[in-house]
């Protein structure tokens, strides 16, 4: 299975920062990796896709990069809203595998 | 709209059995493959299973800390997907989501809607 593999798995950061998350993958993935938001008592929603693609009615400050092994998640102003857990996700092979989850608190 | 909820979640001894139901509205039922994921509280999530579209026969995947025990199944004249969770443990206990899974496009095989999820227990 491909592991994927989250960094950090917690940060804290004031609102209007700019915020980078690392997901790596154990073997190459192309650019096959999703990003998902939680939060609190609620289903994980789709951010972004095959790497780089905003999920429709996503905001522009969310962007998505990387390719092989090394994919990056980053907010670029942190509004009060996007305070959460960011999973990455592989579905390029079975079994699809999370990332263990970077929650973003306030700091 | 698309909607998918679940529901059967309950609390049930070691060694039981249990059947979640998901039930979808909102788009074409038969054209999408749909999964089911979990999540143990206040960990992460891990994919239990698929079952795909018309066009794929209707076949199944599944993970290994699971394939001997749950059974995924769709009923596409109801528009649901059941899983059949059976010889459960207390290392079961999550809350399970089904989630839909587009087959088409730059977004296919993610997982673009979720339901809100059903809590299972597993304790004696």
């Amino acid at each position: 299975a491909i592991q994927l593999t989250q960094s950090p798995s917690s940060l804290s950061a004031s609102v209007g920062d700019r915020v980078t998350i690392t997901c790596r993958a154990s073997q190459g993935i192309s650019n096959i990796l999703g990003w998902y938001q939680q939060k609190p008592g609620k289903a994980p929603k789709l951010l972004i896709y095959a790497a780089f693609n905003l999920e429709s009615g996503v905001p522009s400050r969310f962007s998505g990069s990387g390719s092989g092994t090394d994919f990056t998640l980053t907010i670029s102003s942190l509004q009060p809203e996007d305070f959460a857990t960011y999973y990455c996700q592989q579905v390029n092979s079975f079994p699809v595998t999370f990332g263990g989850g970077t929650k973003v608190e306030i700091k | 709209e698309v909607h998918l909820v679940e529901s059967g979640g309950a609390l049930v001894q070691p060694g039981g059995s249990l059947r979640l139901s998901c039930a979808a509205s909102g788009f074409t039922f038969s054209d999408h493959y749909i999964d089911w994921v979990r999540q143990v509280p206040g960990k992460g999530l891990e994919w239990l299973g698929r079952t795909r579209n018309k066009a794929k026969s209707y076949t199944t995947e599944y993970a290994a800390s699971v394939k001997d025990r749950f059974t995924i199944s769709r009923d596409n004249s109801k528009n649901s997907v059941y899983l059949q969770m059976n010889s459960l443990e207390v290392e079961d206990t999550a809350v399970y989501y089904c989630v839909r899974v587009p087959t088409s496009g730059s977004k296919s095989y993610y997982f673009d809607y979720w339901g809100q999820g059903t809590p299972v227990t597993v304790s004696s």
